[in-house]
């Protein structure tokens, strides 16, 4: 099983639509967790990290599920600048303590 | 600007070129990382580096060779590279590796093609 599997989309949805990502990892001893953005061509940036109660910023909500290893990311009214890769990622626990781990993201289009 | 700078944007190599990307760091960490992209790949781990000391490599093959002067400042050593070497290199940096609950920073990453 793959440390952090998604989804890879595309997800192609149009302006002001609501879109939800998931995401599962397989070592239960991680401890942080979040959700990166990717445009094309470009660096990965952090858009939030994801805390158990749940977060939310702005348009966006994180969810974690310890009990099922599973994160989601919520996207309300979707914006044409919304279009980007997202990326799950887990701060590793056992031989990876401390290093980020990627999934492979998923891909949002958001069309007019 | 993200804080993390890396040089140069894109490369060129063939496969007998000897080569160095650069990366610094402006924020004050004191960990500094080097992933690989590449395509339909998720990011991958090459080496960590944690108060310039290496505390990670990830079974990266022996043409690659980081060194980290300072907490600054890290570079990867390219020599003998192959075409499937081709991908792009991004640096990171976080303010401690293994404790605490943030992420990291990246550069604008280095394109690199291998011919």
């Amino acid at each position: 099983r793959k440390e952090v599997e998604q989804d890879p989309g595309p997800f192609n949805v149009p302006e002001g639509a609501t879109v939800a990502f998931n995401c599962t990892y397989s070592n239960s001893a991680s401890q942080s967790f979040f959700w990166y953005r990717q445009d094309c061509r470009k660096e990965p940036k952090l858009l939030m990290s994801v805390y158990s109660s749940g977060n939310e910023d702005g348009r966006f909500t994180a969810q974690l599920n310890r009990a099922s290893q599973y994160i989601s990311l919520l996207i309300r009214d979707s914006k044409l600048s919304d279009s980007a890769t997202y990326l799950c990622v887990v701060k590793g626990a056992g031989r990876s303590q401390g290093n980020l781990i990627f999934g492979k993201g998923t891909k949002l289009s958001v069309k007019p | 600007e993200t804080g993390v700078t890396q040089t140069p944007r894109h490369l060129v190599m063939g496969m007998t070129n000897k080569k160095s990307l650069k990366c610094e760091q402006h924020l004050g960490h004191n960990a500094m990382y080097w992933y690989k992209q590449s395509a339909k790949k998720p990011l991958e781990l090459m080496f960590v580096y944690n108060f310039k000391e290496q505390t990670e490599n990830n079974s990266v093959p022996s043409r690659f060779s980081p060194e980290c002067p300072n907490s600054s400042h890290l570079f990867l050593h390219l020599h003998t590279l192959q075409p499937e070497d081709s991908a792009l290199y991004l640096c990171a940096s976080s303010q401690d590796a293994g404790v605490g609950n943030y992420g990291y920073t990246f550069g604008s990453g280095t394109r690199l093609t291998v011919v």
